[in-house]
């Protein structure tokens, strides 16, 4: 059974700081990873896809990697703002098991001004 | 906006009361998902729907139901709801060919259900 772990629960942070999202997984055997960003009472935004032969992707002030091995994914952020606040998911598909996403319990980030 | 959109918004429901929510997917998707998710946790997996049949399902009972339409809409089902059917429930379609499986999920904005 495959289980995601995101750490920490939540972050507060000063603007302008740069952070790291950590998401662990337990079933290394997966097609792909995607991060979404969730804004309280709203449904998901996708922000980036990485397939399992990938290492990493990046958009704009947003980077995510992979690492299958050790069944861990980052999501890192650059110079937050105080716009990136929302609840950050990431979310697996494992094989054999359909198109179904696996999340993590997600991380509750609030930036500062 | 991700073109998966998800009706009605919000719903308020007595306990025992059977519900429909709908989902419409995103142009050119074939495959449909629904998620439960309670307040401050992750969704949940409920079923999956492709070319209109049921593709897997979560650890749901079976009075939660569902229909994918040959348009590949979609509807989600609770009958005899429950207190701790409370929660918000999210759409997501992408596209599935064979055994292609690396493909990115839009979500919809939610339905919240409240039951009292």
């Amino acid at each position: 059974k495959q289980e995601v772990t995101q750490i920490p629960a939540a972050l507060s942070v000063p603007e302008g700081e740069n952070l790291v999202l950590n998401c662990s997984f337990t079933d290394s055997a997966i097609y792909n990873l995607q991060w979404f960003r969730q804004d309280p009472g709203k449904g998901l935004t996708s922000l980036l896809l990485i397939q399992s032969s990938q290492r990493e992707q990046t958009s704009g002030r947003l980077n995510a990697s992979l690492d299958k091995s050790s069944g861990r994914s980052t999501l890192y952020i650059a110079a937050s703002q105080p716009g990136d606040s929302a609840t950050y998911l990431c979310a697996v598909i494992r094989r054999n098991a359909g198109n179904m996403l696996t999340f993590g319990g997600g991380t509750r980030l609030m930036v500062k001004p | 906006e991700t073109g998966v959109t998800q009706s009605p918004t919000h719903l308020i429901k007595t306990r025992g009361q059977q519900v429909t929510l709908r989902c419409s997917s995103q142009s050119g998707h074939n495959t449909v998902s629904w998620y439960q998710q309670a307040l401050g946790q992750g969704p949940q997996f409920i079923f999956q729907y492709y070319r209109e049949e049921e593709n897997g399902r979560g650890n749901f009972p079976p009075r939660f139901s569902g229909l994918q339409f040959p348009n590949y809409s979609s509807e989600l089902n609770v009958n005899a709801l429950e207190l701790d059917d409370s929660a918000l429930y999210l759409c997501a379609s992408s596209l599935a060919q064979g055994a292609l499986r690396n493909t990115e999920a839009f979500f919809g904005q939610g339905t919240r259900l409240t039951v009292v």
